[in-house]
Parts: C-alpha cells; structure tokens; sequence
C-alpha cells in the first residue's frame, strides 16, 4: 500500500508569489491535514480536511488556504510568499477524524522563499 | 507559552543503553497524546497514541506512559540501537468533539545513539 506522497519535494519561490502544494493520502484515507515545520517554531498545525471539508484551523494568516477533493487529495495554497514562509511542510493522512486514529505523514515539501 | 514541553533538549546514550524522556503538556482536555519519531529531512512516524484513558503504551522496544493527574507523559528506549538517533516529538491531540487531527507538537527531543 503507497504511503502518503507530497509533491513536489522541493520547492523555490521569490517573495511576493504564491504556491501550491499537493498532498495525496493514503488509499481509503479521508482525513488529510497539514503542518508547517521550521527550525524556530517547530511543528504547527495548519487545517484539516475530512470528506471535502475543513474540519479544524490553525491560527495561520488567510494567505494559506487549502482544499480537498472528492478523491481525499487535498492541496494547499500560500498566496503572497513571505521569507517567513520558508519551511518544510508536511501533510498526514487517516483513515478517520476520529481521536485516536493513527496519522501517516508524508516526507513533506521543501519551501524556500528567496 | 508552548502547550506541550519536553527534556530535555537533547540526549547522547552509548548504544545499547536505556533512556527516557519526558513531556510535560498544558491545558485539557485532549483526546490523545502521541509520540512521534523524525529523522532529519523525513515525516514523523508515529511510535504510540495513548487516549486519557490509558497510562502505559508499548511499541516494541519504545514504552510509553501517560499521568493525566500530573499531565506528564514519558517515552523509555531499551536497548538503543544507531537507528534510534532522531527527534522524538511528544504531540498532544485536540480535536472539535475529540474529533479530528489537530496536534499540538512538543519541540522534540533530539537524541544521538554513539557506538
């Protein structure tokens, strides 16, 4: 069975453009969500995603947004790119929203804002 | 103010040693707490979930445990081995209803097994 794959896995922009990231799930999986990871900040939650829908946000500006399709994938847009936008960014898959699911990450995409 | 602490920072063992690291997290309720293990460059893998219901949780040679009282949660290695260098992630799970996949991540621990 594939593992949750994130494209691309590098990534690089210049500030002011904006971005969009593609995380397919593992097969059967309807919950998608997406981090953002940085050396000074550690992990932070962006959204989730369940069933088409946007289940939980994280406290991150509108520039980032996301989607999900009939098909779980779901991807994730950062408009206006900041130097501060640099990270690498890590969707996980469940098979459920349920609270004790088991979530499967991707390797994640390598942004650099230059 | 993290929601999820952990120690310490960073951790060098000799191979084949014990050890153990602690989590300390804030703020209830939640629906779970996990521990997650990352390698330089990688996704996290996920070592154990315990929901506020359990107190202990094995993976092999990794054992967690889980004090709701006292809010703390520790992960105990046996027997490091090389494979065991990375950063282990404490992760709280908050969720609408105890539902969803929103984490609140400790900073991790790193630790470097030596031969």
């Amino acid at each position: 069975k594939a593992g949750v794959t994130q494209t691309p896995r590098y990534l690089i922009k210049t500030r002011g453009q904006q971005v969009t990231l593609s995380c397919s799930p593992i097969s059967g999986h309807r919950s998608v969500s997406w981090y953002q990871q940085t050396p000074g900040q550690g992990l932070q939650f962006l959204f989730e995603y369940f069933s088409e829908t946007q289940r939980n946000k994280g406290n991150f500006p509108g520039r980032f947004s996301g989607r999900q399709f009939s098909n779980s994938r779901s991807e994730m847009n950062v408009s206006t790119l900041e130097l501060g936008d640099s990270a690498l960014y890590l969707c996980a898959s469940s098979l459920e929203a349920a609270r004790a699911t088991e979530a499967f990450f991707g390797q994640g995409t390598r942004l650099t804002v230059v | 103010k993290n929601q999820v602490e952990q120690s310490p920072q960073s951790l060098i063992i000799l191979e084949g040693k014990n050890c153990t690291l602690q989590c300390n997290y804030t703020v209830s309720p939640f629906s779970n707490l996990r521990w997650y293990k990352q390698d330089t460059g990688r996704g996290p893998v996920s070592l154990t979930i315990m929901t506020f219901s359990e107190n202990t949780k094995s993976n092999g040679r990794y054992t967690a445990t889980l004090d709701a009282d006292t809010k703390q949660s520790s992960l105990h290695i046996t027997a490091s081995q090389l494979s065991d260098s990375a950063s282990y992630i404490c992760v709280r799970g908050v969720g609408e209803n105890n539902y969803g996949q929103n984490f609140v991540f400790g900073p991790g621990t790193r630790l470097s097994v030596l031969p």
